[in-house]
């Protein structure tokens, strides 16, 4: 069985700091990783994917993840967070079929002026 | 390219009521499925259709049911709808059964 779980629900952060957005996954076969951002009353729009390629995935507007398996970890970053970047992250888990997706309950991202 | 189309954007319907809600994949993409999400929550994945036939299923009742046609656009239905069935319902497309492109979802409230 496969499950995720992101470690707080909402995260504030200054303009211009590092953002860091963390995500454990749980799996019996080395999964296919993802994050996807969600903007209000939008649908979700995928950040990046790990597919057992680069450890270090990076993806769009700036955002990078790094798979660490001894860590059961796929935490997300940003060197320097920008307003725009307000939305809500979710990560996402399936196995190497692309069979049914797991999404974390999501982490609120809020940046301060 | 329109990206992954659902209609309609919201929906309101009373307890006990049938709903229909409808996708139109990304150009190109072949797989369908379907995600609730209610508020406050990630996505649930209800279920994928490839080849117009159900190909995955996650853990929801028989009263949720879909159909894929073949141009492959999809439909899924809710019977005897519950307050709990108050969700925003969202559509994902894929190539091949990749990773999923997301519609803008459907806002169904039950009253």
């Amino acid at each position: 069985a496969q499950s995720v779980t992101q470690l707080g629900s909402h995260v504030s952060v200054s303009e211009g700091a590092l953002v860091l957005l963390r995500c454990n996954y749980s799996s019996s076969v080395p999964p296919y990783l993802f994050w996807y951002v969600q903007y209000p009353n939008q649908g979700l729009q995928l950040l990046l994917k790990y597919t057992s390629a680069a450890t270090l995935v990076k993806g769009i507007n700036g955002f990078e993840a790094e798979f660490k398996k001894s860590e059961t970890s796929f935490h997300l970053t940003k060197p320097s967070a920008h307003m725009s970047d307000a939305a809500e992250y979710f990560c996402a888990v399936s196995d190497r079929n692309f069979n049914k997706f797991y999404f974390g309950s999501g982490t609120k991202l809020n940046v301060k002026p | 390219d329109a990206g992954v189309t659902q209609s309609p954007t919201h929906l309101i319907k009373t307890r006990g009521q049938q709903v229909t809600l409808r996708c139109s994949p990304k150009s190109g993409h072949d797989t369908v499925s379907w995600y609730q999400q209610a508020l406050g929550q990630g996505p649930q994945f209800i279920f994928q259709y490839y080849e117009e036939e159900e190909r995955q299923r996650g853990n929801f009742p028989d009263r949720f049911s879909g159909h894929q046609f073949p141009n492959y656009s999809s439909e899924l239905n809710v019977n005897a709808l519950l307050l709990g069935d108050s969700a925003l319902y969202l559509c994902a497309s894929s190539l091949a059964a990749r990773e999923d492109f997301f519609g803008p979802g459907t806002r169904l409230t039950v009253l």
